[in-house]
């Protein structure tokens, strides 16, 4: 199976900056590949998916790129409602497996 | 507007079984595939299982294959996990997850969430 690696494992950042978090697939899965922000006691949020398509009511600071095996969700003037953990997950094919997790935390 | 509602979680002995419930409202169930992935305490999501919308195909992480089941009630909008032989590290929330797609796709989109049910694997 693909397997999903996440960089870095958390980063501090402050209200303003621009964050980068970076997803890596074990094998090409194209750009088939998904991002979701989740909360202490939320539910899990859909950003992004097919890499780089903004789903609908999520804010335009987020934004995705890449194919294949390396993919980047970036957060662009990082607000006070952005520090959460950020997933990425593999999204053609069962199983359809989730990245380890970024924890955005303020600086 | 989408609903999905979990049920059945709870603290149960190792060894046993449990069966998780999702009630499902606000779309047309029988069109899309449905899935569950768990959240163990301080780790990340971990998808264990969907079913396409007629319920006539499911896929599983190999780690549950042979101890987990789902299901559907397409008459009933209903979608089930039965759990068997469950184990500590099973402990975790349960969410019932919708897909945008139905399953023959083959892709994945996971745009509505229930809330979750916990699960506490203990003696």
């Amino acid at each position: 199976d693909i397997q999903m690696t996440q960089s870095p494992f958390s980063l501090s950042a402050s209200v303003g900056d621009r964050v980068t978090i970076t997803c890596r697939a074990s094998q090409g899965i194209s750009n088939s590949l998904a991002w979701y922000q989740v909360k202490p006691g939320k539910v899990p949020k859909l950003l992004i998916y097919t890499a780089s398509t903004l789903q609908s009511g999520v804010p335009s600071r987020f934004s995705g790129s890449g194919s294949e095996t390396e993919f980047t969700l970036t957060i662009s003037n990082l607000q006070p409602e952005d520090f959460a953990t950020y997933y990425c997950q593999k999204s053609y094919g069962a199983p359809f497996t989730f990245g380890g997790g970024t924890k955005v935390e303020i600086k | 507007q989408v609903q999905l509602v979990e049920s059945g979680g709870g603290v149960v002995q190792p060894g046993k079984s449990l069966r998780l419930s999702c009630a499902a409202s606000g779309f047309t169930f029988t069109h899309y595939g449905m899935h569950w992935v768990r959240q163990a305490p301080g780790k990340g999501l971990e998808w264990l299982a969907g079913i396409w919308h007629r319920g006539d195909n499911a896929n599983y992480v190999d780690s549950v294959k042979g101890r987990f089941t789902i299901s559907r009630d397409n008459s009933n909008n209903t979608v089930y996990l039965q759990m068997k032989s469950l184990r500590a590290d099973d402990t975790a929330v349960y969410y019932c997850v919708k897909d945008r797609y139905s399953g023959y796709e083959r892709r994945a989109k996971f745009d509505y969430w229930g809330p979750g049910t916990l699960v506490t694997v203990s003696s």
